[in-house]
């Protein structure tokens, strides 16, 4: 199966900073078909997760443009420009290229 | 608008099976997947399998001995099947359309 590894575990952020998390995977995430399945979510707490970027970079609807993400194979970057109060809780990096899918373990956001 | 509504039992004794229900509305199980997502109190996220839009299913390696899951495209509804539950399987289970859609989870402890 395939291993996530999410670092840092937590981080500490003043409103206002810019901050990324890693996911790093165990094998190639590009799928036979081209398309690489690497997604974000954010789970605030005490709420079911959201996805926030989808197909490593592609932003789903409704969610504002300081996110984005990077990367390609192995490696995934998740950038906030400017973190605000909402921006809070815990971040995942989920794939969907093979199955079984799997999770990287979570980045707790959290205020300095 | 797309809901997804988990339900069953909040409590299970230990050795016993599991049955959940994912009741969607919005879309068609035969155009999307729907995913079955686990979190025990204050952990990370876990997949644990998936029922495709096109009737494949899909499991977590280290639950596929114990796990079912299967559909009533008439009903709009997929179930989970899990037996032999020890009190490690306690925690909120999630059901999701693919990672973009998701339900507020239901929680099922395991204990005597």
């Amino acid at each position: 199966d395939v291993v996530l590894t999410q670092t840092p575990p937590t981080l500490s952020a003043t409103i206002g900073q810019s901050v990324s998390i890693s996911c790093r995977s165990s094998q190639s995430l590009l799928h036979s078909n081209g398309n690489t399945y690497l997604n974000w979510l954010l789970q605030r707490p005490g709420q079911p997760p959201q996805l926030l970027i989808y197909l490593v970079s592609r932003l789903e609807s409704g969610v504002p443009n300081r996110f984005s993400g990077s990367g390609s194979g192995t490696d995934f970057t998740l950038k906030i420009s400017g973190v605000e109060a909402e921006d809070l809780g815990v971040y995942y990096c989920v794939q969907s290229t093979h199955a079984p899918y799997t999770f990287g373990a979570g980045t707790k956001l959290e205020l300095k | 608008q797309v809901q997804l509504t988990e339900s069953g039992p909040g409590l299970v004794h230990p050795s016993e099976t599991l049955s959940l229900t994912c009741t969607v509305s919005g879309f068609s199980l035969t155009g999307y997947s729907v995913y079955w997502v686990r979190q025990p109190s204050g952990k990370g996220l876990e997949w644990m399998g998936r029922m495709r839009y096109n009737g494949d299913t899909s499991y977590n390696s280290a639950l596929k001995s114990r796990l079912s899951i299967s559909r009533d495209t008439s009903k709009n509804q997929v179930f989970l099947k899990m037996n032999s539950l020890q009190t490690d399987d306690t925690g909120t289970y999630y059901c999701a359309g693919s990672f973009d859609y998701w339900g507020q989870g239901v929680m099922v402890t395991v204990s005597s």
